[in-house]
């Protein structure tokens, strides 16, 4: 069964706290995203990875960095934690280069930054 | 640049009855569209997409969606809405002729069905 996991569910953390948010997929897919969730605006991309060691922004990459070592992780890191980084953050995958194939999405993680 | 627009916050019908939830895209070249669903407290599902082909597309749980070029629509349908159908509902376009390869999503539907 394919799986996208999180390594947090729910995560509280202080301003200014560097933040590690983990993702891994067991399903050998290329493509891997970070996302964030926010009420009345959807999902809006932060980074994607379409292969180990790339990484390209999305829409709203500020104050955002990500890494991938290898093919089934891909972290997103909150180098100064702001209040305004708090939302719900997912991770999804996807087997195939170019838009075919859907994107397969972890359970999230709702960040709070006080 | 892409986007995607679900102009109704909220769709509330009666179990039984038929339901639609609106999708408009913006993109240049073709489009590659999918609805995803997400349920409380979980991750989003896919339910369907569209790539190329026959404009009406059949998707999990009973779903289906029909694109329209002209009107540049992919709106999600349903013949007989459930209760358990209540979930937020997400539009996501891609363009299908360059190497970009994530998704621009819509704002949300949120579906209410009454008992």
């Amino acid at each position: 069964d394919v799986k996208v996991t999180q390594s947090s569910r729910y995560l509280v953390k202080r301003t200014g706290e560097k933040v590690f948010l983990e993702c891994v997929q067991d399903m050998d897919h290329e493509n891997m995203f970070w996302y964030r969730q926010d009420p009345g605006l959807g999902l809006r991309l932060i980074y994607f990875s379409y292969d180990v060691k790339m990484k390209e922004k999305g829409d709203i990459p500020e104050g955002y960095s990500v890494s991938r070592e290898k093919k089934e992780r891909f972290s997103l890191i909150l180098e100064s934690a702001s209040t305004n980084q708090t939302s719900m953050y997912l991770c999804a995958s996807s087997p195939l280069r170019g838009g075919l194939a859907e994107q397969f999405f972890g359970p999230g993680t709702r960040l709070t930054v006080l | 640049a892409q986007s995607v627009a679900q102009p109704e916050d909220q769709v509330n019908v009666a179990e039984g009855n038929p339901l639609t939830v609106k999708c408009t895209y913006s993109v240049s070249g073709n489009p590659y569209l999918f609805w995803y669903v997400q349920y409380p407290n979980r991750g989003l599902q896919f339910l369907l997409k569209y790539i190329t082909g026959d404009n009406l597309v059949k998707g999990s749980y009973g779903f289906e969606a029909e694109f329209n070029k002209s009107q540049t629509s992919f709106h999600l349908k349903k013949p007989s809405a459930l209760v358990s159908d209540s979930a937020l509902y997400f539009c996501a376009v891609t363009r299908g002729d360059t190497g970009r390869r994530a998704l621009t999503f819509g704002s949300g539907t949120r579906l209410q069905v009454q008992p």
